[in-house]
């Protein structure tokens, strides 16, 4: 079975602050993604990584994805109270047909 | 591009009667579709996988004449949840994937149900 662990499951922080989320597994994956989603919405793709050691940017968020596919990182820099949601980490489970998914973190930026 | 509609967004119904939920691909077309349920500030709970022209697949302890799927057509999956009751009272998610290569899930924007 391919499990996600993702910490912390809960983070607060002041505004302009910098944080780091981490996506953890022992089972190596072809890609995986990284979604946040806002209270009573659908999760929204944020980014995939697919190469081992692979760097995305987006704005003020850099993903990481590990160099064995095996683990992933999200660290936001100078955090904003638009940044608030619950992030999840996900990865395809290609034997079973479905994706695995961590069990969030959800993120608090104060003003 | 790869939206996924979902329907209706709120609904409060009855103890004892059932709801309906859609979940449309509207732009290209999904022979799988993904049901979710999920509880506050938690991750999603995986109910059943909808497969396009045959039975779903339903995760371990999910009740499969509670909670009837069906995926008629390429671009449709609607969730029923039959006798509705306070504890089925939940967030419930879609989500469906072009199924390119390393194409990521897209979700609906999901379905706050309350029962009464």
């Amino acid at each position: 079975t391919q499990l996600l662990e993702q910490s912390p499951q809960f983070l607060s922080i002041q505004e302009g602050e910098n944080l780091t989320v981490y996506c953890n597994s022992s089972s190596v994956f072809s890609s995986l993604q990284w979604y946040r989603q806002e209270p009573g919405e659908g999760p929204v793709l944020l980014v995939t990584v697919v190469t081992g050691g692979e760097v995305k940017k987006l704005k003020r968020l850099t993903f990481q994805f590990g160099d064995a596919r095996k683990d992933s990182s999200l660290h936001i820099t100078a955090a904003q109270p638009g940044d608030t949601g619950l992030y999840l980490c996900a990865g395809p489970n290609t034997n079973a047909g479905k994706s695995t998914f961590g069990d969030g973190t959800t993120l608090t930026v104060k003003p | 591009g790869a939206v996924v509609s979902q329907h209706p967004s709120r609904v409060i119904c009855k103890s004892g009667t059932s709801v309906k939920i859609e979940c449309r691909s509207l732009d290209f077309q999904a022979t799988t579709m993904f049901w979710y349920r999920q509880f506050p500030k938690q991750s999603l709970m995986l109910m059943a996988t909808s497969n396009e022209g045959s039975k779903a697949t339903y995760e371990q302890g999910v009740e499969k004449d509670k909670f009837l799927i069906n995926h008629a057509s390429l671009t449709l999956s609607t969730l029923t949840v039959t006798s509705a009751h306070p504890e089925d009272s939940s967030f419930y998610i879609c989500s469906a994937s072009p199924r390119t290569a390393y194409s990521p899930l897209h979700f609906g924007n999901g379905t706050r149900l309350t029962v009464t």
